[in-house]
């Protein structure tokens, strides 16, 4: 079954870092285009990040363009996300998903990983 | 980039019929027919519902269907049933420096 397990989230400070670690299983990782997406409590979904499968191509938000660097290490199977900077608002639950019927919409989506950003 | 505008929410009663509309600009949805749609239910992963504008997924119902007109979506839901309220986002590529964008998300509510 193909799976995708977020880890690394947790409590930091304002200011403070944090790696997000994305594990993928059963389906070749390298030919998807992989993504971050996060929810704040209480509200609505946002798009954060894209990968290509060769990680040729990245693409940012507004809101993290900056402060966050996505990467992946196609030998390892891994996504991740490397935050720095991390504001008060960037206090989510972050999912990692991709898609493997278009690239465009995602069908496969993690458990997800919570950040709390306290000030 | 701005979110996509949806409907804060909508509601109807289990056999009705509710749309759901997305509105985006010419850079997003008007642009492309790359407009997916996600249900999510209270603390679980979303779902993907629709992509493509109109095509479904394995599995899922044929009473969720989509359409598109200029730089509005639309997630039209058939024969309401108990099952379907939860709350529901609209994506979209964009040619703007980012990649996608999520909608504001409407919670659909079965009276």
């Amino acid at each position: 079954e193909v799976q995708l397990a977020e880890s690394g989230g947790g409590l930091v400070k304002s200011g403070g870092s944090l790696r997000l670690s994305c594990a993928a299983s059963e389906f070749t990782f390298s030919s998807y285009s992989m993504n971050w997406v996060r929810q704040a409590p209480g509200k609505g979904l946002e798009w954060v990040s894209s990968i290509s499968g060769s990680g040729s191509f990245i693409y940012y938000a507004e809101s993290v363009k900056g402060r966050f660097t996505i990467s992946r290490d196609n030998a390892e199977n891994s996504l991740y996300l490397q935050m720095n900077s991390l504001r008060v608002e960037d206090t989510a639950v972050y999912y990692c998903a991709f898609g493997d019927l278009v690239n465009d919409a995602f069908n496969i989506w993690g458990q997800g990983t919570k950040v709390t950003v306290s000030s | 980039q701005s979110a996509l505008t949806q409907p804060a929410s909508v509601s109807g009663s289990p056999g009705q019929a509710i749309t759901i509309s997305c509105t985006g600009t010419s850079s997003d949805v008007g642009g492309y027919n790359y407009v997916s749609w996600y249900q999510q239910h209270p603390g679980k992963v979303p779902k993907l519902m629709l992509y493509d504008v109109t095509n479904r997924p394995s599995g899922v119902s044929i009473r969720f269907s989509g359409s598109k007109s200029g730089n509005t979506a639309s997630l039209t839901i058939s024969g309401l049933q108990a099952e379907d309220e939860a709350a529901y986002y609209c994506s979209s590529y964009t040619n703007t420096s980012t990649l996608y964008v999520f909608g504001t998300g409407t919670q659909v509510t079965v009276l």
